[in-house]
């Protein structure tokens, strides 16, 4: 069971908008920042959203990321059939001296 | 090319050990964490614990407390992940990445992973 939770899926066509949740606590998201990372399977997790909102170089705008309180969301916009991935939510967890992922969220463009 | 490099799959059978490494390039191997997370087969990521090449310390998650040894060789810049007592439970994709520091920061840089595959 993760520390953090996120819905196991979610689902779009090409062009809607979707959004994913990450809830945690104040000894991880509550006290520091999110980071957000895609996932295809067979490759390396890639960074998408750090410090909350922040897209690293190479990250199209279509990504955003927000945050508020114990809980941080992850939205795309103009939904792309290679957007097709797992997405992470993460955060360093002080009480543990490390850092805490979310279950994973399965996108799937339809 | 700012980069971690791993080493390949390896196959072990259950009671065994497994010794994984993660060369840096292009970046200052010393300036980073580098942790170690792992995906076992339809799982999420887990966090496995942490080495600071600068000083060689490092941090294990309470799961693999005992069972895991982080280390490194500055020299050729590279960490090396080893997990003990293997069971098939640790089958699974392990990744180094590297993070500037613990709070604040992300991974930014990721290997391109090693299948462990315990099996007797």
């Amino acid at each position: 069971q993760s520390v953090l939770t996120q819905p196991p899926s979610a689902s779009g066509t090409p062009g809607q908008r979707v959004t994913i949740s990450c809830f945690g606590s104040r000894f991880n998201i509550g006290s520091g920042i999110v980071n957000w990372y895609q996932h295809v399977p067979g490759a390396a997790p890639r960074l998408l959203i750090n410090n909350d909102h922040q897209r690293p170089s190479g990250v199209p705008d279509r990504f955003s990321g927000s945050k508020s309180g114990t809980s941080a969301s992850l939205a795309i916009s103009g939904l792309q059939p290679e957007d097709e991935a797992d997405y992470y939510c993460e955060a360093w967890d002080d009480s543990l001296n490390g850092p805490v992922f979310g279950g994973g969220t399965k996108l799937t463009v339809l | 090319q700012v980069q971690l490099v791993q080493s390949g799959a390896e196959m072990r059978k259950p009671g065994a050990s497994v010794k994984v490494s993660c060369e840096a390039s292009a970046f200052i191997f010393t300036d980073y964490f580098i942790h170690w997370v792992r995906q076992a087969p339809g799982q999420g990521l887990e966090w496995m614990g942490w080495i600071t090449p600068n000083s060689g310390a490092t941090h294990s998650a309470q799961k693999f407390q005992g069972r895991l040894t982080m280390t490194r060789d500055t020299s050729i810049n590279t960490a090396y992940m080893e997990l003990s007592g293997l069971t098939s439970d640790d089958t699974a994709i392990y990744y180094c990445a590297r993070r500037w520091n613990k709070s604040f920061y992300s991974f930014d840089i990721w290997g391109q992973g090693a299948l462990v595959t315990v099996s007797s």
